[in-house]
This record gives C-alpha cells, structure tokens and sequence, in this order.
C-alpha cells in the first residue's frame, strides 16, 4: 500500500538558517505530493504541490522536488522566519483514489 | 470566499454523552473527509464522501462513531457514547474533483475533550 515517511522532530532552528524536511514514499503508479503546514490552532493548509517526477513545488520561499528515482519529495528553504514556526505534513495522493496519505508530521520551530 | 466552516470549535462533555461535529464543505466541492488528530496517532482518516454518499469508512474506529452527509452542504460526525479517548481535535477537508491530484482544504477543527 501506500506510505510516507518524513523526518521525525521536533527541529529546532535560528531564524534565516537553511531548513531540510525529508520526506520519501511508497506507491504503486504515479502519485501527486503534497506539502501541508498546520500553524497553531489552525487546520492544515496547502504549502506546495508537484503531480509528476522532477516538478518542483514552490510557495513562500518553500521548494521541493517530485524525485521518482529516489521516491522523496522533501522540503527546503534557504532561510526561516519566526513565523515559519508550525507542523510541516508531507502526503500523496495516489491515483482514484481520493483520500491522501499524510505522514506523521514535523514540528519546526524557528528561534528569533 | 468561505473556507470549510466547523462547529464547535472546542467542546468539552462528559463520558456517556453524545456529541455532534458539523462542517460546511466549500461551495461546490463534491468530496468530504473527516480526520482525527491525536498526538499519540497523528492525522487518521476516518471517513470520505463523494457526492454525499459515504465511500469509505473503514477508519471509524469503532460503532460508536457515525457519520452523515444529508445534502452537499452539510455533514455531522456523531459519538454515541462518548469516552475519554476520543479526545482529540477532528477536522473536516473538502476538495473539488475526485482524484488523488485534488488540494484537500481544511476547516479549523473541532477540539473535543471528554472528560
């Protein structure tokens, strides 16, 4: 079946350092991934997107690329903000079927 | 333009009663899921609807738990009867589209503690 599997947390981080959320996956076919940011007391939001190998999603200064050759998708951006503090979810979708996969969600929190 | 509207948004009960979770999908989305939130068993997806029909409910955890979607602007997910563990926040998504491609928008949440 279908799963995700990223970076245990929490992470800690200085405000403008360079942050990497690994995320790979397993999945028959050719699945779409997400990334989803869930800042506190809130519901979980879009952050990016790619719906075929090499697409790289981008938002926020956020980026990942849809790699097929190693099945990971994972998430970076160059320097952090105080306000990029929040849970990060990585998930696929995987063809018909119309329910996502999440993973097990990374806590970030960036110090000022 | 509304997001996915849930009500309550934090509801405190006691063991034994019944509760009820509402959500409002966005307008014209035709796909809906509830999800459950705990910090032991992170995100699970308990039930999804597609056109008001329920398509897969084989994350309800137990009877207890039911859950409804009379018209395409309205679902409830209902507890009867209630017990501590069901603590937890639950959230309603909506999408437009069936396929796994579709950006799942989800509302606030719903924190429930049973007590």
């Amino acid at each position: 079946g279908n799963s995700v599997t990223q970076m245990e947390g929490p992470v800690t981080l200085s405000e403008e350092a360079f942050l990497t959320i690994n995320c790979t996956y397993t999945a028959t076919g050719y699945p779409s991934l997400f990334w989803y940011v869930q800042y506190p007391g809130e519901g979980l939001q879009l952050l990016l997107k790619a719906t075929k190998a090499d697409d790289k999603g981008s938002n926020k200064g956020f980026e990942a690329t849809y790699r097929k050759e190693t099945t990971s998708f994972h998430l970076e951006k160059g320097s952090v903000q105080v306000s990029d503090s929040a849970v990060y979810f990585c998930a696929l979708g995987a063809g018909s079927a119309r329910q996502l996969t999440f993973g097990s969600g990374t806590q970030l929190t960036v110090l000022p | 333009d509304a997001g996915v509207i849930q009500s309550p948004r934090h509801e405190v009960t006691e063991m034994g009663q019944e509760v009820t979770l509402r959500c409002k999908p966005i307008s014209g989305h035709n796909s809906l899921f509830w999800y459950r939130q705990t910090m032991m068993r992170g995100l699970e997806l308990l039930i999804y609807f597609n056109n008001n029909v329920p398509i897969d409910d084989s994350g309800m955890p137990e009877d207890r738990f039911s859950a409804k979607m009379p018209n395409a602007s309205f679902s409830t997910l209902k507890i009867q009867p209630s017990e501590p563990r069901d603590s937890a926040v639950y959230f309603c998504a909506s999408t437009l589209g069936g396929g796994g491609t579709d950006t799942q928008y989800f509302g606030p949440g719903t924190r429930l503690t049973v007590l």
